[in-house]
């Protein structure tokens, strides 16, 4: 199984400004995805994140606020950008590899950031 | 577009008793996972279920999934406080590794 690393694993930052989540896996994934999980709600899907391409993203998600790179197939950056207080949340990467019965995505432990 | 429920939202139950959480899903998958969240924590696996008719134990809980129904359940018997939690699950559209959460079960177990 891999290990997912996310930084920082909190932070509260002032709301206009940037704050960029890094995501480094101990082995190479496929796959690797972005979540947002808002205070006492559940998880919802942002984007995947392409290794060497642009990111996919899901309805309601766009890159201007959230821009993410993949440069190889061990790391990934989430930028959650122009930040206002409905950003606060955590956010989660997972990374998935090869396809088989025993196989599943394995989570980060979140980035939890608060916008003041 | 696929869509996941969990029923209930809010679970408060004593010690002992035993009850059921369900997930229901709104399209073809083979692929479903159960996760426990504690408060201000990550995710923690508890079942992957990746066949029609899987069944997993694990202590008290017990899930299964039945892809043609497109229902999982998890299953507490004689639950305890330690249990208290938000219960996620999750369907996987075959193949892709990107997750569709359920809209989570926050369990309460009454001391």
């Amino acid at each position: 199984s891999a290990v997912i690393s996310q930084k920082p694993s909190r932070d509260i930052c002032q709301r206009g400004t940037s704050l960029t989540i890094q995501c480094q896996v101990d082995s190479q994934v496929t796959m690797m995805f972005w979540y947002r999980q808002q205070p006492g709600q559940s998880l919802t899907l942002i984007a995947t994140a392409n290794q060497g391409s642009e990111a996919t993203y899901e309805s309601g998600f766009v890159i201007d606020k959230f821009p993410i790179s993949r440069p190889n197939l061990t790391f990934s950056t989430l930028t959650v950008s122009n930040m206002s207080p409905e950003d606060s949340s955590i956010y989660l990467c997972s990374g998935g590899s090869g396809w088989g019965m025993n196989t599943e995505a394995f989570f980060g432990q979140g980035t939890r950031l608060t916008v003041v | 577009e696929l869509k996941v429920e969990q029923n209930p939202l809010f679970l408060s139950m004593q010690e002992g008793k035993n009850y059921t959480i369900y997930c229901n899903y709104s399209t073809t998958s083979d692929r479903l996972y159960w996760y426990r969240q504690d408060p201000g924590k990550s995710l923690e696996s508890l079942f992957v279920l990746l066949s029609n008719g899987a069944v997993k134990q694990e202590g008290r809980l017990m899930a299964s999934l039945d892809t043609k129904a497109r229902l999982s359940t998890l299953h507490i018997t004689a639950a305890v406080h330690d249990l208290s939690a938000t219960y996620f699950c999750a369907v996987e559209p075959s193949g892709t590794y990107k997750y569709i959460f359920g809209t989570g079960t926050r369990l309460k177990v009454l001391a």
